[in-house]
């Protein structure tokens, strides 16, 4: 099992959609954690970092569940700009370990 | 402010040549990160540098890879003696000091053995 997963997708939505992404982790002692977007294998850039009572950012919401062991990434009206692939990215002391991704694809 | 630079963006080397990667963090920043980027596949982790240290070297190949991140000038990326596998996109990051703190990523160098 790999120590973080995630859905590689694709996922298509029409635009306007709200659609959401989980990351599973093993690792309970993990104790950051990011969500990246990569476009077109060029190099990640960095979306939001997840805090333990949520965050949001626009239509970008992030949540962290320790309990249950994962991070979600929920993007609401979705553009045919927020096509990409969204990594998650896991960190314990030093040790980051990033996900496979989730390609999304928003269709007009 | 600069982001963080990668050069060369593309380098060809055949079998048995050596490659050097080169990565400047963004300024201020004295934790830099690298990552390899197989086709089809995910980041990996390699080694994770301070200046005039490795702090984990836990995703490097054991032998052939070596990093470096000297006091003065850029973070080093060494590969020796290539072989085909070792074709990939490697990424360098930085960060100002050690995770939770954000990493930023350079535009990578794309390495193709032949």
């Amino acid at each position: 099992r790999k120590e973080v997963e995630q859905d590689p997708g694709p996922f298509n939505v029409p635009e306007g959609a709200t659609v959401a992404f989980n990351c599973t982790y093993s690792n309970s002692a993990s104790q950051s954690f990011f969500w990246y977007r990569q476009d077109c294998r060029k190099e990640p850039k960095l979306l939001m970092s997840v805090y333990s009572s949520g965050n949001e950012d626009g239509r970008f919401t992030a949540q962290l569940n320790r309990a249950s062991q994962y991070i979600s990434l929920l993007i609401r009206d979705s553009k045919l700009s927020d096509s990409a692939t969204y990594l998650c990215l896991s960190s314990n002391t030093g040790k980051l370990i990033f996900g496979q991704g989730t390609t999304l694809q928003v269709k007009p | 402010n600069a982001g963080v630079m990668q050069n060369p963006r593309h380098l060809v080397r055949r079998r048995g040549q050596e490659a050097r990667l080169r990565c400047s963090p963004m300024k201020g920043h004295s934790h830099v990160y690298w990552y390899r980027q197989l086709p089809e596949e995910g980041l990996k982790f390699m080694v994770y540098l301070q200046k005039e240290n490795i702090i984990d070297e836990s995703g490097m190949p054991k032998e052939r890879f070596s990093a470096e991140f000297p006091k003065e000038g850029p973070s080093i990326l060494r590969i020796q003696q290539v072989v085909r596998g070792d074709s990939a996109a490697y990424f360098c990051a930085s960060s100002q000091s050690e995770t939770p703190y954000e990493q930023y990523f350079g535009p990578g160098t794309r390495l193709t053995v032949t």
